[in-house]
C-alpha cells in the first residue's frame, strides 16, 4: 500500500544544473499536484494535472516544467536550478474533488 | 488572488491543555476547506469541510466552518505530546474549468509539553 512515492528524498544541486523529480502513486487517483514548502509560507502549487494528459499552471510554476507521463506518475522538472529553488518539494494526487489530497514524502532540494 | 491566514503562528501548552486554531480565507468560487496534519514530512489530511455550521469529529479533534464569516477552527482537546506538528489548513477553489486548486495558509506550530 505505497500511495504516493517520491524520489529522490534528498538532493543538492549546484546552480545551472538540471534534475527531474519523479513522483508516482499507485490508488488509480485522476488529479496529480506538486507544491513546495518554504518557512513560514505554507505549501505553494507549482503545477498540477487534473486527468491524465492535461497540466496547468499553479502559483509558482517559473522555472519548472512537469510531465504527466500516464496516470500514475507526474514529473516534476528543473531546467536550470536556481538557489531560490532551495525547498521541500511535495507531490500529491487525488481521487475525485470530495476526497482528500494524499501526499509524498517529500524530496528536500538544495541549490548551491 | 485567493488568500488563507491562520492564526496563531505558534502555540505552546501543556499537556491536557484545549487548543482552538483559526483559519480565516478570502477565496473566490468555494468549494472546500481542509485542515492537514504535518509532523516530519508529509501532510496527513485530518477533515474536510464543505458545509456551514455542521462539525467534522475524529477522536479528540474537531473543526467547523462558518462561510458566512469565512472562517474555520480546528479544535483539540485533552491534548498529547503526539499532537505537537504543524496544522495546515487550505481551502479550494473553483476556477474555470480547472479542477480544482488548494491555497494553504502559512500552518500552526503547536508544540504540546509534558
Amino acid at each position: 500500500n505505497a500511495g504516493v512515492t517520491q524520489t529522490p528524498k534528498f538532493q543538492v544541486l549546484k546552480t545551472g544544473q538540471s534534475m527531474t523529480l519523479q513522483c508516482a502513486q499507485d490508488m488509480n487517483h485522476n488529479s496529480m499536484y506538486w507544491y513546495r514548502q518554504d518557512p513560514g509560507m505554507g505549501l505553494r502549487l507549482i503545477y498540477y494535472s487534473a486527468s491524465e494528459g492535461t497540466t496547468d499552471k499553479g502559483e509558482v510554476p517559473n522555472g519548472y516544467n512537469v510531465s504527466r507521463l500516464n496516470k500514475r506518475e507526474f514529473s516534476l522538472r528543473l531546467e536550470s536550478a536556481a538557489p531560490s529553488q532551495t525547498s521541500v518539494y511535495f507531490c500529491a494526487s487525488r481521487r475525485a474533488w470530495n476526497y482528500g489530497y494524499t501526499f509524498g514524502s517529500g524530496t528536500r532540494l538544495t541549490v548551491v | 488572488e485567493d488568500k488563507v491566514v491562520q492564526s496563531p503562528l505558534s502555540l505552546v501548552v501543556h499537556e491536557g491543555d484545549t487548543v482552538t486554531l483559526n483559519c480565516s480565507y478570502e477565496v473566490t468560487n468555494f468549494r472546500s476547506l481542509l485542515w492537514y496534519k504535518q509532523e516530519k514530512k508529509a501532510p496527513t489530511f485530518l477533515f474536510m469541510l464543505t458545509s456551514s455550521g455542521i462539525e467534522k469529529k475524529s477522536g479528540r479533534l474537531s473543526s467547523i466552518l462558518d462561510k458566512k464569516e469565512l472562517f474555520s477552527i480546528l479544535n483539540i482537546t485533552a491534548t498529547q505530546t503526539g499532537d505537537s506538528a504543524i496544522y495546515l489548513c487550505a481551502v479550494e477553489a473553483l476556477s474555470g474549468t480547472s479542477y480544482g486548486k488548494l491555497t494553504f495558509g502559512q500552518g500552526t506550530i503547536l508544540t504540546v509539553h509534558p
